[in-house]
C-alpha cells in the first residue's frame, strides 16, 4: 500500500526557518516524482513544485520559486519542504503528493498544518 | 498561468446527476488528455477520483465519470448521494512553466 506520511503541525514566528517532511512507503521512492501542494485557510489547491528523488531533479511553480526549497533524501525515502524565513502569509496546510506520472497526482499525504504568527 | 476555472458551487437532490465543468486553455486541458479530478471532504486530504480525463482508479464508484471537449473537462456524478457532498478540484498537466495546475474548486451540496 502506497503511503505518504508527513511530519506534524508546526507553529512558528515570522522570520523563523522551517523544514517539514514526507516519508514515502509501499513503492519505489526513487521512481516517482514527489510534489508539494499548498492550501491556504478556506482556499483552493496550489501546486508548488516537484522533485524526482532518483536524481534530485527539481521543478518549481513560478509562484513559489525562490520562496521555498524542495529536497529529498532517497536513503530514507523522505522528501522535504523548507523555508528560510517564514511570513504570516505562509500559514496553510501543506500536502505532499506522489505523481504517478509527472502528469497526474495519484496519492496524497495527510497534510501538515503550518501556522506563522507573532 | 491562472488556475483552471470551475463553478463555485453545484447542487442536486439525492439520486440526481450533476456535472462540474473545468475550463482551461489549449496549453493545458485542451492540449493534453491529462485531466484529473479530486474529492476533498472537510478536514481531509484530497482523493483522486478520475485521471487521464475519464479513467477511474480502483475502488472509485462508477457513479463518477469524466469527459472532455476542447478546452473544457467535465466531471459527472450520477445517482447523487449524501456522501458525495464535498469540494471537487480538477487539475491538468500544462506546457507552461508551472507544469501542473489545479482548478478553482467546486462545492457540491446534496439538497
Amino acid at each position: 500500500e502506497v503511503q505518504l506520511v508527513q511530519s506534524g503541525a508546526e507553529v512558528k514566528k515570522p522570520g523563523e526557518s522551517l523544514k517539514i517532511s514526507c516519508k514515502g512507503s509501499g513503492y519505489s521512492f526513487t521512481s516517482y516524482w514527489i510534489g508539494w501542494v499548498r492550501q491556504m485557510p478556506g482556499k483552493g489547491l496550489e501546486w508548488m513544485g516537484i522533485i524526482y528523488p532518483g536524481d534530485s531533479d527539481t521543478r518549481y511553480s513560478p509562484s513559489f520559486q525562490g520562496q521555498v526549497t524542495i529536497s529529498a533524501d532517497k536513503s530514507i525515502s523522505t522528501a522535504y519542504l523548507q523555508w528560510s524565513s517564514l511570513k504570516a502569509s505562509d500559514t496553510a496546510m501543506y500536502y505532499c503528493v506522489r505523481h504517478g506520472a509527472v502528469t497526474t497526482v495519484d496519492y496524497w499525504g495527510q497534510g501538515t498544518l503550518v501556522t506563522v504568527s507573532s | 498561468q491562472s488556475a483552471l476555472t470551475q463553478p463555485a458551487s453545484v447542487s442536486g437532490s439525492p439520486g440526481q446527476s450533476i456535472t462540474i465543468s473545468c475550463t482551461g486553455t489549449s496549453s493545458d486541458v485542451g492540449g493534453y488528455n491529462y485531466v484529473s479530478w479530486y474529492q476533498q471532504h472537510p478536514g481531509k486530504a484530497p482523493k483522486l477520483m478520475i485521471y487521464d480525463v475519464s479513467n477511474r482508479p480502483s475502488g472509485v464508484s462508477n457513479r463518477f465519470s469524466g469527459s472532455k471537449s476542447g478546452n473544457t473537462a467535465s466531471l459527472t456524478i450520477s445517482g447523487l448521494q449524501a456522501e458525495d457532498e464535498a469540494d471537487y478540484y480538477c487539475s491538468s498537466y500544462t506546457s507552461s512553466s508551472i507544469l501542473y495546475v489545479f482548478g478553482t474548486g467546486t462545492k457540491v451540496t446534496v439538497l
